[in-house]
């Protein structure tokens, strides 16, 4: 079956504007997760959809906020960017959660300038 | 807190030589914990479990409760092993993933 699919894969922005990403889970997947990853703090936990409610949160700004579709498709959006936004955002997606296997999407590289 | 340790940034070793890759967490409970990897321009996935008890690639992690350690370890190390290497824990509410900072694992012939 399809892979998780992320778009765009590569994005630069400049500082102030906001940008949104998508993120397609694997077919019959209802949990989808997003991570930052920088060479400075590694992989991050952003947020946590599972059948369009956000079941868990971690320690991010307000700016940064998601949601997710019927399909189980999800977005996730960072208003007001800043430079050190810049990352590569992964998305990942399971059958229930985080105790499950996450299946990860190749990530969107946002640069900030 | 939930947190998970990895405290080495880089592993070398040569082919056929040993592998211990060292994880530590700090967990209220019983852990649910993985191992991940990502192999150069691939994604990141699932290495293997501490439920299963399963060896993948002749990788295997034991569960150490006393000393709240997960080590990767593999007898006889292979070129292809070279890669960036998670621990992860997951959350009490199993809704998110905490991983440690990764270890870059480089086999050399």
């Amino acid at each position: 079956k399809a892979g998780v699919t992320q778009t765009p894969r590569y994005l630069i922005k400049t500082r102030g504007q906001q940008v949104t990403l998508s993120c397609s889970p694997i077919s019959g997947h209802r949990s989808v997760s997003w991570y930052q990853q920088t060479p400075g703090q590694g992989l991050q936990f952003l947020f946590e959809y599972f059948s369009e409610t956000q079941r868990n949160k971690g320690n991010f700004p307000g700016r940064f906020s998601g949601r997710q579709f019927s399909n189980s498709r999800s977005e996730m959006n960072v208003s007001t960017l800043e430079l050190g936004d810049s990352a590569l955002y992964l998305c990942a997606s399971s059958l229930a959660g985080g105790a499950y296997e996450q299946y990860f999407g190749p990530g969107t590289r946002l640069t900030v300038t | 807190a939930q947190r998970v340790t990895q405290p080495e940034k880089l592993l070398s070793v040569f082919k056929g030589a040993p592998v211990e890759l060292k994880c530590n967490y700090s967990y209220s409970g019983s852990p649910e914990l993985f191992w991940y990897v990502q192999y150069s321009r691939q994604r990141l996935q699932l290495l293997l479990r501490h439920i299963s008890r399963e060896s993948i690639k002749g990788f295997t992690a034991d569960l150490n409760k006393g000393e709240t350690s997960f080590h990767l370890k593999k007898p006889f190390a292979q070129e292809e092993d070279s890669a960036m290497y998670y621990c992860a824990l997951s959350n009490q509410a199993g809704t998110a993933l905490i991983f440690g900072k990764g270890t870059t694992l480089s086999v050399s012939s």
